[in-house]
């Protein structure tokens, strides 16, 4: 079946330094890709996504690059900020068979930035 | 668009208490999800509906919870009889049927069991 597997957290970085969290997947099919942030108190978020190889998802200075020769679509900024402080979710989607897709998300990194 | 709507936000309940969470999704989004997030578990996929038909219910925990969509703007799910290692957050999220289309989350419920 289909599997996420994204780094453990939490990850504490400085205002401005570079921030990577990796992800990588399993899957049966060609799926669709997602990054979604969640903050304290709240649900889950799209933060970007890239439905085909080679693509690059970007949003808020996120970005993403589905690779499929390594099964990976990390996520990278190049300068955080403390409102990034969240838990980031790697995410894949997948239609499994007519009329059913499978979502599957990782277990999320916790990301903390301080001033 | 004011997005998915749950409620309550917050349910404080004793053991053996029926608890009904409720969903909103947006309309024209013709699948729902429902997830129950722990600190333990992360993330779990518990049913989706499409058009308002359960189409994976396998991650039910137990006969105790039941989930119906009744119509295309409105979902329920129930837990009776309650158990403490049912606290938990549960949210709500709805999509189109579009491969692509990403979920959108509602705010959850922050369940308490005592």
């Amino acid at each position: 079946g289909d599997s996420v597997t994204q780094m453990e957290g939490p990850v504490t970085l400085s205002e401005e330094a570079f921030l990577t969290i990796n992800c990588t997947y399993t899957a049966t099919g060609y799926p669709s890709l997602f990054w979604y942030v969640q903050y304290p108190g709240e649900g889950l978020q799209l933060l970007l996504k890239a439905t085909k190889a080679d693509d690059k998802g970007s949003n808020k200075g996120f970005e993403a690059t589905y690779r499929k020769e390594t099964t990976s679509f990390h996520l990278e900024k190049g300068s955080v900020q403390v409102s990034d402080s969240a838990v980031y979710f790697c995410a894949l989607s997948d239609i499994v068979d007519t009329g059913r897709r499978a979502l599957t998300f990782g277990s999320g990194t916790r990301l903390q930035v301080q001033p | 668009d004011a997005g998915v709507i749950q409620s309550p936000r917050h349910e404080v309940t004793e053991m053996g208490q029926e608890v009904t969470l409720r969903c909103k999704p947006i309309s024209g989004h013709n699948s729902l999800f429902w997830y129950r997030q722990t600190m333990m578990r992360g993330l779990e996929l518990l049913i989706y509906f499409n058009n308002n038909v359960p189409i994976d219910d396998s991650g039910m925990p137990e006969d105790r919870f039941s989930a119906k969509m009744p119509n295309a703007s409105f979902s329920t799910l129930k837990i009776q009889p309650s158990e403490p290692r049912d606290s938990a957050v549960y949210f709500c999220a709805s999509t189109d049927r579009g491969d692509n289309s990403p979920l959108h989350f509602g705010n959850g419920t922050r369940l308490t069991v005592t």
